[in-house]
């Protein structure tokens, strides 16, 4: 069936340096793509989200790239903090509201 | 704003005896909520789609029997899990829809002893 993944279960940086986290879904014709941070105990928060009609998007400290081509997301964060520290999931929009959540990538930043 | 609240935060209870979680989005009004399930080290597991004023739909392999939604406005929605058991101990996480994405509650620790 149509899911979505992520490459990496657990990345490991250096504090300061940039993350790279990545996910592939396979419904080509997904056309909203969502990043959650989800910090321990707590539920998921919104990072950034893109449209398929986009291939970057920019936030604070974040970018989010869509390659349609190959069907992959990645999500950049810029000079990772120890606050950065979390699990990450990218999520499809499958329509009517409804989310489908990649595996999630636990990032870890070394001070 | 788009704040969403659950209670209790974290539950203990004995196997057999059934807990109702709630789900208050407290800045907006949520016709559709969402229940998920999340075991440690996984993702979020869609459970079912609670819409305001009828029955919730739930995905496969969910028991409605087990797990009883209900949405009476468009603020609340509660999850009670029936007569439970210590694998039902988990995480559950509720979200209100906003336009396209979903804001998401702080979570309910599960635990059945």
């Amino acid at each position: 069936g149509e899911s979505v993944g992520l490459h990496l279960p657990t990345l490991s940086v250096q504090e300061g340096d940039n993350s790279i986290i990545n996910c592939a879904y396979s419904n080509s014709a997904s056309d909203y793509f969502i990043w959650y941070k989800q910090e321990s105990g707590k539920g998921p928060q919104f990072i950034i989200d893109i449209r398929s009609n986009m291939d970057k998007r920019q936030g604070q400290r974040v970018t989010v790239l869509l390659n349609k081509t190959v069907k992959h997301l990645s999500l950049q964060i810029a000079a990772t903090q120890p606050g950065d520290s979390a699990v990450y999931f990218c999520a499809e929009n499958m329509g009517g509201g409804k989310l489908i959540f990649g595996q999630g990538t636990e990032l870890s930043v070394k001070p | 704003g788009a704040v969403v609240s659950q209670h209790p935060s974290r539950v203990i209870c004995k196997s057999g005896t059934s807990v109702k979680i709630e789900c208050r989005s407290l800045d907006f009004q949520a016709t559709t909520m969402f229940w998920y399930r999340q075991f440690p080290k996984k993702s979020l597991m869609l459970m079912a789609t609670s819409n305001e004023g009828s029955k919730a739909t739930y995905e496969q392999g969910v028991e409605k029997d087990k797990f009883l939604i209900n949405h009476a406005s468009l603020t609340l929605s509660t999850l009670t899990v029936t007569s439970a058991h210590p694998e039902d101990s988990s995480f559950y996480i509720c979200s209100g829809a906003g336009e396209e994405t979903q804001y998401f509650g702080p979570g309910t620790r599960l635990l059945v002893l």
